[in-house]
Parts: C-alpha cells; structure tokens; sequence
C-alpha cells in the first residue's frame, strides 16, 4: 500500500541554524499538509499546499517557515532561524481532497539545541 | 474558538471488554477524523465521518451531527489496541486543504 515517507526520522540542530524537513507524499495525492505535536501537546495544524501554493495556514506557521514542492514527488518543510521551541514532532500528510481522509508519514523529531 | 474535546483522557480496561472514546465539538464541521497514534508516534487514519456510522473490523465510529459528538468504540478489545486514539476535524472553510484540528487524544491501555 502506498505510504507517505518522511525524512529524516530524527534531526539535530544548534539553535539559529536553518532545517529542511522532507515528506515524499503518495503519488496521486493532490493536497499536502504539514502538522506538528510538541512533546505531551496534541497535533497542530501548520500549513496546507493545494495545486503548487499554500491554500491554508495556522497563525504558527509564520515567516519563520516556508514550504516547497520542488519536483513532482518531493514537499518540503523548511524552518529557518531555528528556536528551542521549534523542537517538535513534524508530520507531512497527503489527500486526494475533500471528504478524503489525510494520510500521515512517520514523522521527523526535530531536535533544536 | 473552536475546540475538540476528548474524554476520556486516559483508560485502562481489561483485554475483551468493550471500549468507548468520545468526541465533542464546538461548531458546525464539515467531516470528523479519527486517528490512531502508536508509541513510535506515526499516526494512521482510521475512520473519516461526515454523519452516520461506519465499521471496520472490531471498530466502530459514529457521528450525530446535531449533538455535535462522535464516538469510536472497540469491540473484543485486545492489547494490540494499546495505543493513543485522537479525533479530529475540518471545520470546511477551504475544501480539501483543510487543515485537521486535533483533539487531546485518549490513551488507551488493555492489559491482559
């Protein structure tokens, strides 16, 4: 069964440095997010990409964050300026659309020192 | 704001009993998630309901839409159940790009 992969599993990083974050979505899936869970907090919705544009963000997904598609398969997460606070679980999922369940990759523990 | 609460937050039951998690909601959604988060933290949709019930397997998920309240029960539960059960909505202001607005979850342990 198709899967949305992320890399990588676990990222260290010193503090005021940039990260990138990277999902592979499945393949046919037109709508792409971002989400991300705090240790002990519940998931947070970051962003959504819709036909090569954001289509939908959070008031945390400030000018601190970008997202990219930067080829057909690829979805990118990129944080610059990095904070202690940024340490999280990220999570990229993929949809087909509306009324379609998102489905999640593993995740990348970002790890900022 | 619109809020997703769970209840309840924790539960711990014996192996074979019947198990409900409960979900409530602020607004008007467009569709209802619910999602299942492991120990290694990946997390797997289980069911998405915009009204009615729907069963796979040993779960089963309701929604009534005018009490705004869904519930996900586990029949014959089994320690493979273990596991943090979320819900989680889209409140239909973007269509597919919705972002999910997640609830605290419920940690669920069935012992043996």
């Amino acid at each position: 069964e198709p899967e949305v992969t992320q890399t990588p599993s676990h990222q260290v990083t010193q503090m005021g440095q940039e990260v990138i974050l990277r999902c592979v979505p499945i393949s046919n899936h037109l709508y792409f997010y971002w989400y991300r869970q705090i240790l002990g907090q519940k998931v947070e919705f970051l962003v959504s990409f819709y036909n090569n544009e954001i289509s939908e963000k959070s008031e945390i997904f400030d000018d601190q964050f970008s997202v990219e598609r930067p080829d057909g398969s690829n979805f990118t997460l990129k944080i610059r300026s990095t904070k202690l606070e940024d340490s999280a679980m990220y999570f990229c999922a993929s949809g087909t659309g509306e009324y379609q369940p998102q489905h999640f990759g593993d995740g990348t523990r970002l790890s900022i020192l | 704001k619109n809020e997703v609460e769970q209840s309840p937050q924790n539960l711990t039951a014996q192996e074979g009993e019947f198990i409900t998690i409960n979900c409530s909601y602020s607004v008007g959604i467009s569709a209802l998630h619910w999602l299942q988060q492991h120990p290694g933290g990946g997390i797997v949709s289980l069911f998405m309901l915009s009204s009615g019930k729907k069963k796979h397997g040993r779960l089963i998920a309701t929604i009534n839409i005018q009490e705004k309240h869904s519930s996900l029960h586990i029949t014959a539960s089994h320690p493979r159940d273990s596991a943090v059960y979320i819900c989680a909505v889209s409140w239909g202001s973007g269509g597919g790009a919705d972002g999910l607005t997640f609830g605290k979850g419920t940690h669920l342990i069935i012992q043996p």
